[in-house]
């Protein structure tokens, strides 16, 4: 079965660089029918989805507004993996960071729609000293 | 951009049945999906496709999506059941997944 394992500091310092990596095993990265997000969660701001990758034929990467200018999503085939890298961090930035793959709910003319999550990693929480 | 809303909390007997509702605008256009969250966990997907179910989700565990509201439900509630829950839906417009706010489910 598919399972995505997190690693990754818990604890930084305001202005630095957040880095967290996930493991996926049980399905390649190069999934061309799946996508790879992250996804945080904090008491101010529920869940909260920041970005995720996902290859056609070439890797894609999207982003949320809200962090658009801060982060970046890396995928990594050699290692079946993907890191998040999160700059300029504030305490704002306090939150479980989840990494979790997304599949579409069905198909139709080549394009895909209504995405779910349905694999989790384990959560990280994330404290930004300030 | 599109916002989904859950009742904060939901309160039930066991052995109850628990409705939990997810309302936005013509929701009844999106795919509505359903996770359940223990405290210290992951979330897990319960729902998607608005009613279709992950395999090992008990049978206890459906969904509808109507008009502007779509609705989780438990049926014979169990104490186990007692979580948060949210609802999701892909706004295709924007390419994004938009979550609810949440439910916490309480079993009496």
């Amino acid at each position: 079965q598919v399972q995505l394992q997190q690693s990754g500091p818990g604890l930084v310092k305001a202005s630095q660089t957040l880095s967290l990596t996930c493991a996926i095993s049980g399905d390649a990265i190069s999934n061309n029918g799946v996508a790879w997000n992250w996804i945080r969660q904090s008491p101010s701001r529920g869940l909260e989805w920041l970005g995720r990758a996902y290859y056609r034929s070439k890797w894609h990467i999207d982003y949320a507004a809200s962090v658009n200018r801060r982060l970046t999503i890396s995928p990594d085939t050699s290692k079946n993996q993907f890191s998040l890298q999160l700059n300029s961090v504030t305490p704002e930035d306090t939150a479980v960071y989840f990494c979790a793959r997304d599949s579409p709910a069905y198909c139709s003319g080549g394009n895909c729609y209504g995405h779910y999550f349905d694999q989790w990693g384990q959560g990280t929480l994330v404290t930004v000293s300030s | 951009s599109y916002v989904l809303t859950q009742p904060p909390s939901v309160s039930v007997a066991p052995g109850k049945t628990a409705r939990i509702t997810c309302e936005g605008d013509s929701i009844v256009a999106y795919s509505v999906h359903w996770y359940q969250q223990r405290p210290g966990q992951a979330p897990v997907l319960v729902i998607y496709y608005d009613s279709d179910r992950p395999s090992g989700i008990p049978e206890r565990f459906s969904g509808s999506n109507s008009g502007d509201t779509a609705t989780l439900t438990i049926n014979r509630v169990e104490a186990g059941d007692g979580a948060d829950y949210y609802c999701q839906v892909w706004d295709d417009s924007s390419d994004h997944p938009v979550f609810g706010g949440g439910t916490k489910l309480t079993v009496l």
